[in-house]
């Protein structure tokens, strides 16, 4: 199972609202509605933020939003926060009853 | 509160094995799925095995399938990864992780992880 394609960086300033893309396959992230989104600070567990496509975690921010069209899905971030500087991975339920994560996108908060 | 606490990581030899242990508490243990995702330093994260609530399903990466076996005791709610054959490829933090419920692989809470250094 090859790893789901994210661009190695993002960044943006204070305030403004940036867009992770995360492409994979009709055997992942096309075949189900089953992809989340992870937050991961330096030295630090990963944070879900996203499950099912579009849904939060209770006390995630709702400036964190996802969305899917055919084989990418995507991670909008508004409003960014210096604290939003991080790793982002997103993940996808693949056929073989598995999960498969992204390459990883690191956010820089300019 | 959900707890996992991994440990019997450290410095192995190429060939050698491990035991992880992850023993969790905060939740009703035998009812959900639980995962092994690792991250090798520097590198992205790696799925690499998931566990049916029961036990009786297991599923494993193509990259661990054969050396790596996931096992649980649903008595002392812990979780197990015997890791043989290890390469260098395999040095990584090694996290438990729980699925959302007794069939999906995903993770929805983490520990903090454990690292196995394999190195002669």
């Amino acid at each position: 199972q090859s790893a789901l394609t994210q661009p190695a960086s993002v960044s943006g300033s204070p305030g403004q609202s940036i867009t992770l893309s995360c492409t994979g396959t009709s055997s992942d992230v096309g075949g189900y509605d089953f992809v989340s989104w992870y937050q991961q600070h330096p030295g630090k567990a990963p944070k879900p933020m996203i499950f099912d496509v579009n849904n939060r975690p209770s006390g995630v921010s709702d400036r964190f939003s996802g969305s899917k069209s055919g084989n990418t899905a995507s991670l909008t971030i508004s409003g960014l926060q210096a604290e939003d500087e991080a790793d982002y991975y997103c993940s996808s339920y693949t056929s073989s009853n598995t999960e498969v994560f992204g390459t990883g996108t690191k956010v820089t908060v300019l | 509160e959900v707890q996992l606490l991994e440990s019997g990581g450290g410095l192995v030899q190429p060939g050698g094995s491990l035991r992880l242990s992850c023993a969790a508490s905060g939740f009703t243990f035998k009812n959900y799925a639980m995962l092994w995702v690792r991250q090798a330093p520097g590198k992205g994260l790696e799925w690499v095995s998931g566990i049916s609530g029961s036990g009786d399903d297991t599923y494993y990466a193509d990259s661990v399938k054969g050396r790596f076996t996931i096992s649980r005791d649903n008595s002392k709610n812990t979780l197990f990864l015997q890791v043989t054959s290890l390469r260098a490829e395999d040095t990584a933090v090694y996290f438990c992780a729980k699925g959302p419920h007794s069939g999906s692989p995903r993770p929805d809470y983490w520990g903090q992880g454990t690292l196995v250094n394999v190195s002669s």
